[in-house]
């Protein structure tokens, strides 16, 4: 059946770098888009980023562009953000997504 | 900026039918596909439409999503509600950027 299982979340200093990362499972990876969404706490659903099946076309929330990256590897069925520059208000549950197929997601949380 | 608007709550009584709105700020709504995800408390979101009105297999046919150009709105219809429908449900599409938006959600009380 299809998973997606996100790794790579925990706690660290605003400013400093987190790479998540998101096994994939079950389907065929290299031919779906894949997404990052986000729930701060208490909070709605934000939709993060996407990238296209084969890596070639990325989009971006204006709340993250010039600080994160969506990138992939197919090879590996894998998917990752890279978050640079982090913020306070990027505190939240980050869950991969190719609908419709979600991850449990990772916290994320950023505090000094 | 391309928004997605939801009632705040809804509620209906069990095996009662309940629908849920999605209204786009601007554009054509029928331009992208709509989702629709569930979200029980203290749960990853679930998809319950995908690509308008697509249920996945295991979504119950009780669910339905449509497209009402109209009005610029997407629904959720949900029949025969039961208790365990009960939890948050958020409608998702994209901006003319492909830039996804979700909608504010919306959480349905049965009752």
């Amino acid at each position: 059946q299809v998973q997606l299982v996100e790794s790579g979340g925990g706690v660290v200093q605003p400013g400093r770098s987190l790479r998540l990362s998101c096994a994939a499972s079950g389907f065929t990876f290299s031919s779906y888009g894949m997404h990052w969404v986000r729930q701060a706490p208490g909070k709605g659903l934000e939709w993060v980023a996407v990238i296209s099946y084969d890596g070639s076309n990325k989009y971006y929330a204006d709340s993250v562009k010039g600080r994160f990256t969506i990138s992939r590897d197919n090879s590996k069925n894998t998917l990752y953000l890279q978050m640079n520059s982090l913020r306070a208000e990027d505190t939240a549950v980050y869950y991969c997504a190719s609908p419709p197929a979600w991850g449990q997601g990772t916290m994320v949380t950023v505090s000094s | 900026n391309f928004m997605l608007t939801q009632p705040h709550s809804v509620s209906e009584s069990p095996g009662k039918t309940v629908t849920i709105s999605c209204t786009g700020s601007s554009g054509s709504i029928a331009s992208n596909y709509v989702q629709w995800y569930q979200q029980r408390p203290g749960s990853a979101p679930t998809t319950v439409i995908y690509e308008d009105n697509q249920r996945p297999s295991g979504v119950p046919d009780r669910f339905s999503g449509s497209i009402d150009s109209s009005s610029n709105s997407a629904s959720l219809t949900i029949s025969g509600l039961k208790t365990e429908d009960e939890a948050d449900y958020y409608c998702q599409s994209y901006d003319s950027s492909n830039q996804g938006v979700f909608g504010g959600g919306t959480k349905l009380t049965v009752l």
